[in-house]
């Protein structure tokens, strides 16, 4: 069975630029969560979808960040435009209970 | 509000010894509870979870935690480690519908020979 994808691994851009990140959830699995690390900080929740809805998105840290998941397969997380506090690494997990079970390796997002 | 707190940044242990991970956590319910590795380059792998029932959990790669509800604690431990468990380690508590998992700030495990 494969994991959690993520993609890509690691993304290098200019402050004001966009970036879309993207996580393949583990085929089945309705539940997709999106995490993130800031350097040196705690993993902090952003959002969760059930299928195709968000089902809890409050820890989306402002309206510059767009997470999709459309037909309740992949997910993409969008940041316009990127702001240099946008570093860090974005991970993806999904599972079929209620609980993040399975995570990706992350993408590592840096803003210059 | 909820909260999970790891007091060690990091740990050095020597190759064999045993290990102690401490987890305190803050929380008005009955709380789910996780202990996450993270390896250099990886991904968060779930070693184990507390949902309900035993309070000694048992893990992969050989670790097992306790719940201890009236030390609102949650330590993972491991009678004998190896040079390869070094990494970092995550405690996190969620509520019973599982919805929004809080993570603790991590702590990093060092092993020497």
């Amino acid at each position: 069975e494969a994991g959690v994808t993520q993609f890509p691994s690691h993304s290098v851009i200019e402050k004001g630029q966009t970036v879309t990140l993207r996580c393949d959830p583990i085929s089945g699995h309705d539940n997709l969560y999106w995490y993130r690390r800031v350097m040196g900080k705690e993993i902090k929740f952003l959002l969760h979808f059930v299928k195709e809805s968000k089902q809890d998105e409050s820890g989306m840290p402002n309206n510059r960040f767009l997470a999709e998941r459309t037909g309740g397969t992949y997910s993409t997380l969008k940041v316009q435009p990127a702001e240099l506090e946008d570093s860090g690494v974005y991970f993806c997990a999904s599972s079929q209970e209620g609980v993040p079970l399975h995570f990706g390796n992350g993408t590592r997002l840096t803003v210059t | 509000a909820q909260s999970v707190t790891q007091p060690d940044i990091h740990i050095t242990v020597s190759e064999g010894a045993s290990l102690e991970l401490r987890c305190n956590y803050s929380y008005g319910a009955t709380p789910y509870l996780f202990w996450y590795v993270q390896s250099p380059g990886q991904g968060l792998q779930l070693l184990l979870k507390y949902f309900s029932g035993d309070t000694l959990v048992q893990g992969i790669k050989g670790f097992e935690a306790e719940f201890k509800r009236s030390q609102s604690s949650f330590n993972l431990r491991k009678p004998s480690v190896h040079w390869s468990d070094a990494a970092e380690y995550f405690c996190a508590v969620s509520n019973t519908g599982g919805f929004k998992t809080i993570f603790g700030a991590g702590t990093r495990l060092f092993v020497k020979a």
